[in-house]
């Protein structure tokens, strides 16, 4: 059964800084992974995918990377911003996945708090 | 538009009442989802259904039914509510043309005591 990991649950950072969210996965054997964005009694937005074959996906201050055979992957946020705090979490589907999202795997969550 | 909305957004139950929850999408998406969602546990799946009058057990189903009368509209109920079932659920939805593009609704906080 896959597992997926964030760690740290918690993190916060003066704004300005750049820093690293970390996702982990037990079995490699993925199609994509997604991260996304939840803000305090939302729902989740999506920021980048990773198809497995990518190593790394960039949108505006934000990179994510993937090492499949590791089973890990980043998200880099750059320059951090007050509107940046939020939870993040990255989700993972598995290689027999098919146009629906059923199989998805999330994580747990990093809740990011960035100081004015 | 209005995206993926959920009713209500905030319940109190007491153990053993039911109730339902109501997800609704004007995109026309095939998919709908159910989640729960538990402090230290991410996101769970509870049913989903692929399309008008099918629904399928996710990971997590034990507890609750679904019914999808009508494309726009998934519903979540509870027969016999537990302090277990205490949890904030989020309904999502997406077109099998474009997968990786769900859209989740707001949620609802729910109490059981």
């Amino acid at each position: 059964k896959q597992e997926v990991t964030q760690i740290p649950a918690a993190l916060s950072v003066p704004e300005g800084e750049n820093l690293v969210l970390n996702c982990s996965f037990t079995d490699s054997a993925i199609y994509n992974l997604q991260w996304f964005r939840q803000d305090p009694g939302k729902g989740l937005t999506s920021l980048l995918l990773i198809q497995s074959s990518q190593r790394e996906q960039t949108s505006g201050r934000l990179n994510a990377s993937l090492d499949k055979s590791s089973g890990r992957s980043t998200l880099y946020i750059a320059a951090s911003q007050p509107g940046d705090s939020a939870t993040y979490l990255c989700a993972v589907r598995p290689d027999d996945t098919n146009f629906g999202n059923e199989k998805l795997t999330f994580g747990t969550g990093t809740r990011l708090t960035i100081i004015p | 538009n209005a995206g993926v909305t959920q009713t209500p957004k905030f319940r109190v139950l007491k153990t053993g009442q039911s109730m339902t929850l109501l997800c609704a999408q004007d995109m026309n998406h095939e998919y709908m989802y159910w989640y729960r969602q538990d402090p230290g546990m991410g996101l769970r799946l509870i049913h989903y259904s692929v399309g008008e009058g099918t629904t399928a057990k996710g990971e997590v189903p034990d507890g609750y039914n679904v019914s999808r009368l009508k494309k726009q509209n998934f519903l979540l109920g509870l027969e016999s509510a537990a302090p277990s079932q205490t949890s904030v659920y989020f309904c999502a939805s997406n077109t099998f043309r474009k997968a990786y593009e769900q859209y989740f609704g707001p949620g609802t906080r729910l109490t059981v005591t």
